[in-house]
């Protein structure tokens, strides 16, 4: 069946890098998504790659997509206070249920 | 300002109560949905509609109805709550399905006592 699997819990110094992994199961999905949620908010689309890419720049996000593995990743750039939130990965799913398969959410805590 | 706007933002219910959390979108979508978010499990879809008259269940839609008379308004109906569904709900609406451009609402918490 399909299934998105993250992992739940990232800590980084600010200034530094993020990356936030994902492994993904439907080989057929047509986008994959990064959506950020801060606390007490919905879902903002922060970003997304079209299956046939392997890399997506937007200043300082970078998403890596490895189709091979199933793998996608985010990173930021210069992690701020801000970016403090929980990213969840998400898959459109072809099965002909329409709709958007989603990890658990990884919660990145940004510490000075 | 384009925007998905779901009501209440908070309930707090009993069990066995009706209830109805609404949703509307402004910009003309097609596609609406409705997920619940549980610490987790990531969210996870309720149900869906293509256009006006047309849902469809998604992975849970137990205990949930849904309709769509008018394409701006999917409201999520409750006909007897129970404190399994506690759970944030968020609505969802884009142009089509495949579209990346899927907006959310900002949830409606709800806790059924």
């Amino acid at each position: 069946g399909e299934d998105v699997e993250q992992s739940l819990f990232l800590s980084v110094r600010e200034g530094d890098s993020s990356v936030i992994n994902c492994t993904y199961t439907d080989s057929s999905s047509t986008y994959l998504y990064w959506y950020k949620q801060e606390p007490g908010a919905g879902l903002q689309l922060l970003t997304y790659i079209f299956s046939n890419m392997d890399m997506k720049q937007d200043q300082r996000l970078t998403v890596l997509l490895n189709k091979k593995d199933k793998h996608l990743s985010l990173r930021i750039a210069d992690t701020q206070t801000g970016d403090s939130a929980i990213y969840f990965c998400a898959e459109t799913f072809s099965g002909g249920y329409n709709k958007l398969i989603f990890g658990a959410g990884t919660r990145l805590a940004v510490h000075p | 300002e384009a925007q998905v706007t779901q009501n209440p933002r908070y309930l707090i219910t009993v069990t066995g109560k009706k209830l109805t959390v609404t949703c509307s979108q402004n910009m003309n979508h097609e596609y609406m949905s409705w997920y619940r978010q549980d610490p987790g499990l990531g969210l996870r879809q309720i149900y869906y509609s293509m256009n006006v008259e047309v849902t469809d269940k998604g992975d849970v839609p137990e205990g949930y109805k849904v309709s769509r008379k008018e394409k701006r308004n999917f409201p999520l109906i409750l006909e007897s709550p129970s404190p399994n569904q506690t759970s944030l709900y968020f609505c969802a609406s884009s142009l089509g399905f495949g579209d990346e451009k899927l907006l959310f609402g900002s949830g409606t918490q709800l806790s059924v006592l």
